[in-house]
């Protein structure tokens, strides 16, 4: 089986950095993705990594750490736009895009 | 957008009866998933579909049952419903690719009563 663990909540203030962590247990890994979702609206795709290491996009970045199981969302300069659900989804045990998708973390955006 | 389209919205059912929700996938995608969010949760995988066949299923019923069509649009049929499964119905479309990138539809809210 498969388990993704991130934390429920996060408040920043508009600005700041802001870290997501997710952890992860497969029984296979191919690699990690992160989406975002506001109220109401659908999932959308942020970043993907395979292989360790980070990778930016804009204000975004993520990373993956392959021997710790371990992943993170970076925003920067957060907006209150960013003020979303997160989720990190792990594809498995097979090269198809089927995502097992953690909890999800609420970020809230103050200004 | 992600072109992507989903039918109905919203719809509200009762204990028993029978429901399918229908996906229109983004244009030159292949590939087919639907997935189950409840409230407050992360999406959960139902099952996949490549060039019409079911290739992946995740930890639903079989009560739970899907279609793709040679245009690879896709319906996704629940029979015998249950208080339990009132959620947002997701379809996601993606090339057969592995890379973790899927476009979502605004998704179906189904209410069982």
């Amino acid at each position: 089986g498969q388990s993704l663990e991130q934390p429920s909540e996060v408040t920043a203030v508009e600005g700041a950095i802001v870290q997501i962590n997710c952890t992860y247990q497969t029984s296979g890994f191919y690699g990690l993705s992160w989406y975002q979702q506001h109220d109401g609206g659908a999932p959308t795709f942020l970043s993907y990594n395979a292989l360790d290491g980070l990778e930016e996009t804009g204000r975004f970045s993520s990373f993956l750490s392959r021997s710790d199981s371990y992943g993170y969302l970076l925003l920067q300069e957060l907006q209150m736009k960013d003020s979303a659900s997160y989720f990190c989804a792990v594809t498995g045990n097979n090269a198809g895009n089927m995502l097992t998708f953690g909890g999800g973390t609420r970020l809230m955006v103050k200004p | 957008e992600t072109g992507v389209t989903q039918s109905p919205t919203h719809l509200i059912k009762t204990r028993g009866q029978q429901v399918t929700l229908r996906c229109s996938s983004q244009s030159g995608h292949n590939t087919v998933s639907w997935y189950q969010q409840a409230l407050g949760q992360g999406p959960q995988f139902i099952f996949q579909y490549y060039r019409e066949e079911e290739n992946g299923r995740g930890n639903f019923p079989p009560r739970f049952s899907g279609l793709q069509f040679p245009n690879y649009s896709s319906e996704l049929n629940v029979n015998a419903l249950e208080l339990d499964d009132s959620a947002l119905y997701l379809c996601a479309s993606s090339l057969n690719s592995g890379r973790g990138e899927l476009f979502f539809g605004e998704g179906s809210r189904l209410t069982v009563l």
